[in-house]
């Protein structure tokens, strides 16, 4: 079966400081994968959509970019984090086109 | 691109009464609707969801509609209980990717 893992679950980092959040899929081989931020009391908001390794869409111009180094990892990162990065990151993926999406465990991060 | 809107925002009701949560997209291309919830705290979950070539579907107290012409589709949940409580979210993609846009949510509250 097909798992995705996502972490950390927490995360409290200062303003200004580096983000390395990491998602993993696992039993599945090519997947479409999601990084969605949701801000408190918000819907889902899609920061970045990959359809394979070194193929990756930005949604919304930031400080924040993603990375595919391998199949099933898709990595979220910023060099410098501001007040505004704060919120539920998630992860997701899905098989192809038209399929359920989904879900990793989420990350809660806080930027102090 | 697409865009999805979803109201109400929020919705209470009592226990046993019906609810109904409605959703416009953009796109003429889309051609899967999702819905999830997502419990307090926890990542989103798939309901239900319905493909373009049907006008309704239907899982025992969970059904969607779907009006290709006026471009939106709906979620009804009829006998509403206490744990029916929760954000439910509705997606389409971006017709002929792989770009899967949420709206905003509604938090559902049934009321004992």
């Amino acid at each position: 079966s097909q798992t995705i893992h996502q972490w950390p679950a927490t995360l409290v980092q200062p303003v200004g400081s580096p983000l390395s959040l990491e998602c993993t899929v696992e039993g599945t081989s090519n997947p479409n994968l999601y990084w969605y931020r949701q801000a408190a009391g918000r819907g889902l908001q899609l920061l970045f959509y990959s359809i394979g390794i070194d193929q990756i869409s930005s949604e919304v111009p930031q400080n924040l970019s993603a990375s595919r180094p391998q199949d099933r990892q898709f990595i979220l990162s910023s060099k410098k984090l501001l007040l505004s990065d704060s919120g539920f990151y998630l992860c997701a993926w899905s098989r192809q086109i038209n399929t359920e999406a989904f879900f990793g465990q989420g990350t809660r991060l806080t930027v102090v | 691109g697409e865009n999805v809107e979803q109201h109400p925002s929020t919705l209470s009701v009592q226990e046993g009464d019906s609810a109904v949560i409605k959703c416009t997209y953009s796109d003429s291309a889309s051609n899967y609707f999702p819905w999830y919830k997502q419990e307090l705290g926890k990542r989103p979950q798939l309901i239900i969801d319905i493909r373009s070539n049907v006008g309704e579907k239907k899982d025992q107290r969970i059904a969607v509609t779907l009006n290709k012409t006026a471009k939106h589709f709906s979620l009804h949940i009829t006998e509403t209980q206490p744990e029916d409580s929760a954000v439910y979210f509705c997606a389409a993609p971006q017709g002929g990717s792989e770009k899967l846009v949420f709206g905003k949510g509604t938090k559902l509250t049934v009321n004992p």
